[in-house]
């Protein structure tokens, strides 16, 4: 079993709807979370990070932590087709390492 | 606005052959990351610096690959002799904070492709 485990998708949504993207860790010492964007042959880009259990929004993008579930997910409200990527879910621990899944790839479409 | 760099963005290699990678992280950022990401993948940690000092290296191959970071600021990755295997994006990161503080935010530099023939 992987660390950090995130379907695969594809996962397809219209333009205007909202994505909901998941994300599970083994660790139960973990203490930060992170959701990557990341373009087709580009590097991942750091778009949320989340520390403490409930919700943290940011413009269209909401990030929600529950640590007895072990259990983090984002939320894009009104996607866009530039919101077409893949998204990494990454998880960290006091060493700061972090543990990245393999992504979910989203694409919307128009 | 500050970015990690790297060097070079592509690279084509025989296999046997020897390749070094590049790295400059943001400006005051005391943790540098050296990730090997495959094609449908997540990246993989391959070692993590504090400074100078190398704080995990347990993934790096180390029978061929080597990383040093010797004035605790840019950072080389070798590989030698690459194999076909190796073919992959080379991922650069560095974050402000030292290791043991919440919140250490990686900031990803554009990689370097690499293919071995």
């Amino acid at each position: 079993q992987k660390e950090v485990e995130q379907n695969s998708g594809p996962l397809s949504v219209p333009e205007g709807a909202i994505a909901s993207l998941n994300c599970t860790y083994s660790d139960r010492g973990s203490q930060s979370f992170f959701w990557y964007r990341q373009y087709s042959g580009k590097s991942p880009e750091l778009i949320m990070f989340i520390y403490s259990n409930g919700d943290k929004e940011d413009g269209r993008f909401t990030a929600q932590l529950n640590k007895a579930s072990q259990y983090v997910s984002l939320l894009i409200r009104d996607s866009q087709p530039s919101d077409s990527a893949t998204y990494l879910c990454a998880v960290g621990t006091n060493a700061g390492k972090s543990t990245f899944g393999d992504g979910t790839t989203l694409t919307v479409k128009p | 606005e500050a970015e990690v760099a790297q060097s070079p963005r592509y690279k084509i290699t025989e296999k046997s052959q020897a390749v070094a990678f590049w790295c400059d992280p943001i400006s005051g950022h005391a943790t540098l990351y050296w990730y090997r990401q495959i094609l449908g993948q997540g990246p993989e940690l391959l070692v993590q610096f504090q400074d100078e000092s190398v704080v995990d290296d347990s993934q790096l191959p180390k029978d061929r690959f080597s990383a040093e970071r010797l004035k605790g600021v840019d950072s080389t990755l070798k590989i030698q002799p690459a194999e076909l295997g190796d073919s992959a994006m080379y991922l650069c990161a560095s974050s402000e904070l030292p290791q043991g503080l919440v919140g250490n935010e990686q900031f990803f530099g554009p990689g370097t492709r690499l293919t071995v023939l």
